[in-house]
């Protein structure tokens, strides 16, 4: 009865390369959303997907991230030419429908060298 | 614009004694509020939440109070306990909308 897998625990990127962040939700969990901590802030909203689609990812940077949850397979967060202020946990969140608590993975934490 | 806000950065009570924190929010849409605590390296666990159609709801130690007229809700842990420290977050949503968290308050449980 596995939570949600977030996948690596710990990533380091050299600035300009690119980093891929993987979250496998509660299975029978449809939505996924994805959110930011920077060091001694709160939780920021990114993105929240369903299967195959984008419902809202108003938290998202225009350029550079881009998020997916296909029908097969973990739903993955792409940050490209990654720069140093993108370093933060990133923490994917699923539920069964919305209206119910998020359940948490234990978050990527990546560090821009 | 933040529209969830926890004022009080840390909270240091002792064991055994009430904790209060606190939690306001802006957006008077949001009809379902949730509070998650977070330890050190871990992602953010679940505790208690409430619709805005209740002013109160209660699990073991946790009790959580809604003041809609106010825009302010309140989590209560009673007794507190050392295994209790931990950064809580507040957090709110609308109707078919995304969860917006405040910034975590720092409670700290002294033995």
């Amino acid at each position: 009865n596995a939570g949600v897998m977030q996948n690596p625990r710990h990533l380091v990127r050299r600035r300009g390369q690119e980093a891929r962040l993987r979250c496998s939700p509660v299975k029978g969990h449809s939505h996924v959303y994805w959110y930011r901590q920077l060091p001694e802030e709160g939780l920021k909203f990114m993105v929240y997907l369903q299967k195959e689609n984008i419902i809202d990812e108003s938290g998202m940077p225009k350029e550079r991230f881009s998020a997916e949850f296909p029908k097969e397979g973990p739903s993955i967060l792409r940050i490209q030419q990654v720069v140093r202020g993108d370093s933060a946990a990133y923490f994917c969140a699923s539920s069964p429908n919305q209206g119910t608590p998020l359940h948490f993975g234990n978050g990527t934490r990546l560090t821009v060298t | 614009d933040q529209q969830v806000k926890q004022n009080s950065p840390s909270l240091s009570v002792q064991e055994g004694r009430i904790s209060i924190l606190n939690c306001d929010y802006t957006n008077s849409m949001f009809d379902y509020f949730l509070w998650y605590k977070k330890y050190p390296a871990e992602g953010p666990t679940f505790l208690i939440s409430i619709s805005s159609i209740k002013d109160k709801n209660e699990d073991g130690r946790f009790t959580v109070f809604l003041n809609k007229s106010a825009k302010h809700l309140s989590l209560h842990i009673v007794p507190s306990q050392p295994g209790d420290s931990a950064v809580y977050f507040c957090a709110a949503s609308k109707p078919e909308d995304k969860v917006i968290f405040g910034p975590g308050t720092s409670l700290s449980v002294i033995p």
